[in-house]
């Protein structure tokens, strides 16, 4: 399997849920990337992780959780979301954060979330 | 602050020509990259400027002026798979991507 692969697709969950998205990524690249995706915004940028530590928060609520095992793999843990947090989160990888054109990002399909 | 300005929806028919303006006022340059989105699926490349000029490939066109901090992507010989969202993105000094909301293309037969 080549690119980069979410799951799940979709997830509806209560505010008191615990649930995680995976992403994960078969192009040998070495950074991976969160992005919130709502209607009508500009992309999000959560956190960023480069060779498996974390480089980025952009100040994102603790109720979201990161984690990257390996250059291969991210996770994004939630727990107690509220409404709003309702939207596509995407995962994307690229060969090195920052720096020229090298920096293109691919991008999974994202996992749509929908808090009630 | 920084930001990225582009038109939230615009209609064209099949066959014809369109072009996406893109704006941007940020903190440094590095490069000016355009994604397409169609949807329910993931943003893929299309172009990537850094350089002021038209980069052609196939029936697409990007063009850049950093002095008016301008972009553009042309869309030639437009087809209905071309319906999509296209999303702007600047490299700023600190290469990070600041994005902008994306324009939503919808092609008429």
């Amino acid at each position: 399997e080549t690119g980069v692969t979410q799951t799940p697709r979709h997830l509806v969950m209560g505010m008191t849920n615990k649930k995680s998205l995976k992403c994960e990524q078969h192009l040998g690249h070495n950074a991976m990337y969160w992005y919130k995706q709502s209607a009508k915004k500009p992309l999000e940028l959560m956190f960023v992780y480069s060779l498996e530590e974390r480089v980025e928060n952009n100040s994102v609520p603790s109720r979201f959780s990161p984690e990257c095992p390996n250059s291969s793999h991210l996770f994004l843990h939630l727990h107690t979301l509220q409404p709003e947090d309702s939207a596509l989160y995407l995962c994307a990888s690229s060969q090195v954060p920052g720096g020229s054109g090298a920096n293109v990002l691919t991008f999974g399909a994202g996992s749509r979330l929908t808090v009630l | 602050g920084q930001n990225i300005d582009q038109p939230t929806e615009m209609t064209a028919t099949e066959g014809a020509i369109v072009q996406i303006n893109c704006t941007y006022q940020t903190s440094g340059f590095n490069g000016l990259f355009w994604y397409q989105q169609h949807a329910g699926e993931a943003p893929t490349f299309l172009s990537y400027n850094v350089l002021d000029g038209l980069e052609e490939k196939g029936r697409f066109s990007s063009f850049l002026s950093r002095s008016k901090g301008y972009s553009y992507l042309l869309l030639k010989e437009l087809q209905m798979k071309d319906s999509a969202s296209y999303l702007c993105a600047v490299l700023d000094s600190n290469y990070q991507l600041i994005w902008g909301a994306g324009t939503k293309l919808i092609i008429k037969p």
